[in-house]
């Protein structure tokens, strides 16, 4: 099992362009969570979803968008990129207890 | 909307001295989890507490909950270099005590000196 897959890895975009972040997880989980992560802050929610076409907004939630047209994926969008969207973003799929993460995307807006 | 708060933000020690973080909500919880993220690497789950009181030990890690099921500390006796990293508690809460999302702690960053 892989568990909690990631693509891309990095990625550097131009202020205003747009771009979709990918995550799978192969471990027929229900729920599963975006979140990013910036220097002295933690992990903060920004969408999650409790199943296969479901979504639903986290804490900081504006600027993006995020689909689950199928159960082992979930898409996080950035409609127009913004520098203070850069972040380190995580993937997590909740098993019963424990949250299983992603190991992350590195993204950089110029 | 709930919210963890976690103490000391980073903690410097020498190999072989005693570590200890702490979590604390305004709010009762209903558990509480504690993560573990490596440099560079990603969140790694740890342990989970429900009970008031409890107590979980694994290996040089002890884990506590408070009576009130408001506060939680992670005890590492005696760390080596392989402890370093931050060290997160969580804990499921939300508008209305919904149990759908974790709300994590701004973590501890733990430094280990050779």
């Amino acid at each position: 099992n892989a568990g909690v897959t990631q693509t891309p890895k990095f990625r550097v975009l131009k202020t205003g362009q747009s771009m979709t972040l990918l995550c799978a997880q192969d471990m027929n989980h229900e729920y599963m969570y975006w979140y990013r992560q910036d220097p002295g802050m933690g992990l903060r929610l920004i969408h999650y979803s409790v199943g296969e076409g479901t979504t639903a907004k986290g804490e900081v939630p504006d600027g993006y968008n995020v689909s689950r047209l199928k159960k082992q994926n979930f898409l996080l969008g950035l409609e127009s990129a913004a520098p203070s969207q850069t972040s380190v973003y995580f993937c997590a799929s909740r098993g019963y207890n424990e949250q299983f993460f992603g190991p992350g995307t590195r993204l950089t807006v110029l | 909307g709930q919210q963890v708060m976690q103490i000391p933000q980073y903690q410097h020690v020498q190999e072989g001295e005693d570590f200890t973080t702490y979590c604390n909500s305004s709010t009762t919880l209903s558990n509480i989890q504690w993560y573990k993220q490596r440099p560079g690497g990603h969140p790694v789950f740890l342990i989970q507490l429900v009970k008031s009181g409890e107590v979980k030990k694994q290996k040089r890690l002890t884990f506590q909950f408070g009576e009130a099921k408001k506060n939680s500390s992670l005890h590492i006796t005696a760390t080596q270099t392989t402890d370093v990293g931050t060290y997160f508690c969580a804990a499921f809460g939300g508008y209305g005590g919904a149990t759908n999302k974790l709300i994590f702690g701004t973590g501890t960053l733990l430094a280990v000196q050779p």
